[in-house]
């Protein structure tokens, strides 16, 4: 069964930390990797990784995604305590439209 | 550009009660999904629809669970009866869609719902 698994669980950090966030999945086509950040209800996107875009970076935000490992990280650096958020990570395969999702992982980053 | 809209905020509701919630998508958008997010679980599929057509609804729980996208824009999500365990955010969003695009899904504000 296709699945997302996301690691870890929850984090408390303090500001100006560096941290790592890490997705594994197991999709039998894969097409895309995309992270999200959830702060209250509403996921918001953050960066899209494809087999022909496996890097992406925004400001503090970075992203990189291992297609030999099935595996992305999501590296924040010099933290702030409005990263404090859950952050989602989800696939999307070659044969559907849906995008499947990991259980996330909660950011508590304090000042 | 307008985001999903969702309403209501928030929804209190005794078990074995019906509720309705409502959305609408991007203009533009084809697709709109419905998801069931538990707390401190991802948010999980409940239907997807490609314009006015479902796409996937595999695990909508389809005793209690319905929905519908009219005219292919806005679509409703109705649970009749409601249990305990329906208690969770529900989600909709939307994308370009197709399926050789490679789109985000954009996520509406959501609807708490509690079962009491």
């Amino acid at each position: 069964e296709d699945k997302v698994v996301q690691s870890p669980l929850s984090l408390v950090v303090h500001e100006g930390d560096t941290v790592t966030l890490n997705c594994s999945y197991e999709v039998t086509n894969f097409r895309s990797l995309l992270w999200y950040k959830q702060e209250k209800k509403a996921p918001t996107f953050l960066f899209m990784l494809t087999s022909s875009g496996i890097e992406k970076k925004s400001g503090r935000l970075s992203s990189i995604l291992d297609k030999k490992e099935l595996s992305s990280i999501l590296n924040i650096t010099a933290t702030q305590t409005g990263d404090s958020a859950i952050y989602l990570c989800a696939y999307r395969d070659n044969y559907g439209q849906n995008f499947v999702f990991g259980p996330g992982t909660r950011l508590s980053v304090l000042p | 550009e307008a985001g999903v809209a969702q309403s209501p905020r928030y929804k209190i509701i005794e078990k074995r009660q019906s509720v309705a919630f409502w959305c609408n998508p991007i203009s533009g958008h084809a697709t709109l999904y419905w998801y069931q997010q538990i707390l401190g679980q991802g948010p999980k599929l409940l239907i997807q629809f490609q314009n006015n057509g479902v796409v996937d609804d595999s695990q909508l729980p389809k005793d209690r669970f319905s929905a519908e996208r009219l005219k292919g824009v806005d679509s409703t999500l109705k649970i009749q009866p409601a249990k305990l365990e329906d208690s969770a955010v529900y989600l909709c969003a939307s994308s370009l869609g197709g399926r050789g695009m490679n789109t985000e899904a954009f996520f509406g504000q959501g609807t708490r719902l509690t079962v009491v």
